[in-house]
């Protein structure tokens, strides 16, 4: 099936840096999907990129399909930016309704 | 327009029981999509329902097992619970059954098996 890989896979920040966070997919997909997952547990949805560059706030993101990778950008940290962001794919094949694959997540840690 | 929502949202349970998870989806989405997560095995599909269909499911035992509705909420069961079906079960939503639509997770159902 396909491979998912985020990195890194801890990353800690002073408030008020940038940083980004790398995603790698190892075949076709038709849905790819960042989130944040807070304390409690709910995933948070950032962004919806499948391809092509997205700008929500503080946050953006890009996909290269053709180079299976995605990036999440993160400006200006904030503690509230704490907790761990995963990257979801849907393959791109007959049988794979609904069927996320994630990465592992990064560990995010903005210190004041 | 109200969000993905999950009953209940926590659950002690001991080895042996059975136990049964609620899913109430984004109205008007069809598509509904269930995972565990553990911090050994982080998340990881369960099973998709559309139209109270089961399309799709991942690598668990029999035990675990689920329906969909008419309305489109979703339930899920595991059965003969085991020490290690302790986790954070999340469901999703999406209006779509192709896979191409943004989807949409509830906040999750917190099972500790004793």
């Amino acid at each position: 099936g396909i491979q998912v890989e985020q990195s890194p896979p801890d990353l800690i920040l002073q408030e008020g840096a940038n940083s980004t966070l790398r995603c790698n997919f190892s075949d076709s997909v038709n849905n790819l999907q960042w989130f944040h997952q807070n304390p409690w547990g709910q995933l948070i949805n950032l962004f919806y990129i499948p391809s092509g560059t997205k700008q929500n706030g503080r946050l953006s993101a890009t996909t290269v399909a053709t180079e299976r990778y995605s990036l999440l950008y993160i400006s200006s940290s904030q503690t509230t930016d704490s907790g761990v962001y995963f990257c979801a794919v849907v393959p791109a094949v007959t049988d794979s309704w609904g069927k996320f694959q994630f990465g592992a997540g990064t560990q995010v840690v903005v210190t004041p | 327009k109200a969000g993905v929502t999950q009953t209940p949202r926590y659950l002690i349970k001991t080895r042996g029981q059975q136990v049964t998870l609620s899913c109430s989806p984004i109205s008007g989405h069809r598509s509904v999509s269930w995972y565990q997560q553990t911090p050994g095995q982080g998340l990881q599909f369960l099973f998709e329902y559309f139209s109270e269909t089961q399309r799709n499911k991942g690598n668990f035992p029999g035990r675990f097992s689920g329906r969909q509705f008419s309305n489109s909420r979703s339930e899920m069961n595991v059965s003969t619970l085991e020490l290690g079906d302790s986790a954070l079960y999340l469901c999703a939503s999406s209006p779509d059954p192709d896979g191409y639509n943004e989807q949409f997770f509830g906040p999750g159902t917190r099972l500790t098996v004793l």
